[in-house]
């Protein structure tokens, strides 16, 4: 059974192009959750999906982030026109149902570095 | 003051020595409380949960104080493997998701 897949693990973009950040949830699991980690800081909430829902995006930036879990395929976590602040690394979990608390398996991250 | 506070580090230990360290949070009405282990350019993986009777796993050891609001950890005979940076978390009570994490407590163990 793999685990949470994302993809690329590693993400080079200049300032203004795009930039799409795949993730694959662990077989059986429906619920998705972005988080973002600046360098030397924890980790920040951003997105919780779950099959084509946005079930809470709170910690997202209002303005060119924005994401999706479609019914087929894997969740997208999309930033558009990036700018040298959105430089991270990039986290995703999955859950098999509403997490609790230890439930929610990582991801090997994409880290993002906006040149 | 932030929710969720850690001493950044690092901790220069010695292999085999004991090292311990806290972690204060700021809402009194947090539920429930973790420690993950972050190796560098990794993932967040869970080490322990934190309960209210302070809970032991080996060498690891997590106490709660709820008066105080902080949370410890507690590494016994260290090893050259512990060298990792030591995330809090802290699940206030209003979501079952949004977890709050500090910063890491870096800790390096030297041979």
């Amino acid at each position: 059974n793999a685990g949470v897949m994302q993809n690329p693990r590693h993400l080079v973009r200049r300032r203004g192009q795009e930039a799409r950040l795949r993730c694959s949830p662990m077989k059986g699991h429906s619920h998705v959750y972005w988080y973002r980690q600046l360098p030397e800081e924890g980790l920040k909430f951003m997105v919780y999906l779950q099959k084509e829902n946005i079930i809470d995006e709170s910690g997202m930036p209002k303005e060119r982030f924005s994401a999706e879990f479609p019914k087929e395929g894997p969740s997208i976590l999309r930033i558009q026109q990036v700018v040298r602040g959105d430089s991270a690394a990039y986290f995703c979990a999955s859950s098999p149902r509403l997490a609790g608390d230890n439930e929610q398996y990582f991801g090997p991250g994409t880290r993002l570095t906006v040149t | 003051r932030k929710e969720v506070e850690q001493d950044p580090g690092p901790f220069n230990v010695p292999e085999g020595a004991t090292v311990a360290f806290n972690c204060t949070y700021s809402n009194s009405a947090s539920q429930s409380f973790f420690w993950y282990r972050q190796d560098c350019r990794k993932e967040p993986k869970l080490l322990m949960s934190v309960y209210s009777s302070g809970n032991e796993d080996g060498r690891f050891t997590a106490q709660l104080n709820r008066a105080s609001q902080y949370i410890s950890l507690l590494i016994r005979d260290s090893k050259l493997s512990d060298s990792a940076t030591y995330l809090c978390v802290v699940n206030p009570m209003d979501s079952n998701y949004q977890l709050i994490w500090g910063a890491g407590t870096k800790l390096i163990i030297k041979p």
